[in-house]
């Protein structure tokens, strides 16, 4: 899988946006991003993924940089129950690849 | 349609001793995953099976821990003479075997071990 590198931490106002970066310079053409988030103790909880078109659902919207090499996840009006932890995964579809977790962006939404 | 159901959520041992988690996947799903997670610590693959098949234990400690993922009823994570160390929450996830799903893991509330 490619590499994924995240901010460690970042404080959100509620009621704002919420933008989490992500860098994936050494991404390959047939791999897709994914995002996930672990609200404290909780199971880990899957958002949104894309490939190269920028992606929205209920949860979030995701914009993947035309080189792919960087996205943006994007909750639209933070709430403090996003407070949470966020991972941005590669991974190719297809064929047998381990997921795994780095260290995420720990997302705090300030009141 | 329930998610994947973990049990117990919360399960202690002393020193020595055996654990069993199970996990049953969503429905329809093949692939199960397990995951460790110690107290203030990120997620760290352990194993990944099919039905009747371990695809991948790279991330298994070598000794006292096993998994399956029988043809009929639920994965098991099994701890034997559990130690202090392995006190941890244990995250079970499925998955559809193909298509666009294949890489989109639902996972379980967690159990949660304390070793005493």
């Amino acid at each position: 899988d490619a590499k994924t590198t995240q901010p460690t931490s970042m404080d959100c106002a509620e009621g704002r946006a919420a933008n989490l970066p992500c860098n994936h310079s050494t991404i390959s053409g047939n791999e897709y991003v994914y995002w996930y988030r672990q609200i404290h103790s909780q199971g880990p909880q899957y958002i949104i993924h894309g490939l190269k078109n920028n992606e929205t659902n209920e949860m979030a919207s995701l914009i993947i940089t035309e080189d792919r090499k960087s996205s943006t996840l994007i909750l639209p009006h933070a709430t403090l129950r996003d407070t949470a932890v966020y991972y941005c995964i590669v991974r190719a579809q297809g064929g047998y690849q381990k997921v795994t977790f780095g260290t995420g962006t720990k997302l705090q939404v300030i009141p | 349609n329930a998610g994947v159901m973990q049990n117990p959520r919360h399960l202690v041992r002393r020193r020595g001793q055996e654990a069993r988690l199970r996990c049953s996947p969503m429905k329809g799903h093949s692939h199960v995953y397990w995951y460790r997670q110690l107290p203030e610590e990120g997620l760290k693959f352990m194993v990944y099976l099919q039905k009747e098949n371990i695809i991948d234990e790279s991330g298994m400690p070598k000794e006292r821990f096993s998994a399956e993922f029988p043809k009929e009823g639920p994965s098991i994570l099994r701890i034997q003479q559990v130690v202090r160390g392995d006190s941890a929450a244990y995250f079970c996830a499925s998955s559809w075997a193909t298509g666009s799903g294949a890489n989109v893991l639902t996972f379980g509330a967690g159990s949660r071990l304390t070793v005493l």
